[in-house]
């Protein structure tokens, strides 16, 4: 079945670092990827998106690219503030008939010190 | 401003209690769902629905159930038949079929 693996936490940084936090997925046809963030207490927002192969999702400086020949969108940022501390979810979402259902990834919580 | 509301944000209950989360969206979105988080562990699909009077199970479903009489409206009951019920619910909704979800604010129940 379609799965996602993303990189154990916790990942614990100082501010202005670069981050990657590496997620892979397993999935037949050619499922849709997302990068979820979840602060403290609260629900999941989308971050980025991404559709097809080669496509790049970014926002708020994170950027994550689909690499359909290594089942990959790991997602990276230049440089952390101490407001990207966090619980980040790979996910995907395949179409068709199977599309209503979303597998996450077990999340990877990052710490950035000031 | 669109959105999913929840509530409460935090529920008490003792065991062998039924109780029922609520969950409210007023995005339009067709399909909604229930999930479930436990510390440090990722969402796991209680139930969804893709379109009012209409519900599958998800990945967890027993001692859960849903309703879904209307579109902005997707009921959780945590049944006594849970037998571990102290979680984070989530719900979230989205339209069309593969686009992103919108996640509610959660609901924290703990029952002792």
């Amino acid at each position: 079945g379609d799965s996602v693996t993303q990189m154990e936490g916790p990942v614990t940084l100082s501010e202005e670092a670069f981050l990657t936090i590496n997620c892979t997925y397993t999935a037949t046809g050619y499922p849709s990827l997302f990068w979820y963030v979840q602060y403290p207490g609260e629900g999941l927002q989308l971050l980025l998106k991404a559709t097809k192969a080669d496509d790049k999702g970014s926002n708020k400086g994170f950027e994550a690219t689909y690499r359909k020949e290594t089942t990959s969108f790991h997602l990276e940022k230049g440089s952390v503030q101490v407001s990207d501390s966090a619980v980040y979810f790979c996910a995907l979402r395949r179409g068709g008939t199977g599309g209503f259902k979303t597998i996450f990834g077990a999340g990877t919580r990052l710490f950035v010190k000031a | 401003d669109g959105g999913i509301t929840q509530s409460p944000k935090y529920l008490f209950r003792k065991e062998g209690q039924n109780v029922t989360l609520s969950c409210e969206q007023n995005l339009n979105h067709d399909a909604m769902y229930w999930y479930r988080q436990d510390p440090g562990q990722g969402l796991r699909l209680i139930y969804y629905s893709q379109i009012v009077n209409d519900f599958q199970k998800g990945d967890i479903a027993e001692g859960y159930s849903v309703s879904r009489e209307k579109k902005e409206s997707f009921p959780l009951t945590v049944t006594s038949a849970q037998k571990n019920p102290t979680a984070f619910y989530l719900c979230a909704s989205s339209n069309p079929a593969g686009s992103e979800q919108y996640f509610g604010p959660g609901t924290r129940l703990t029952v002792t």
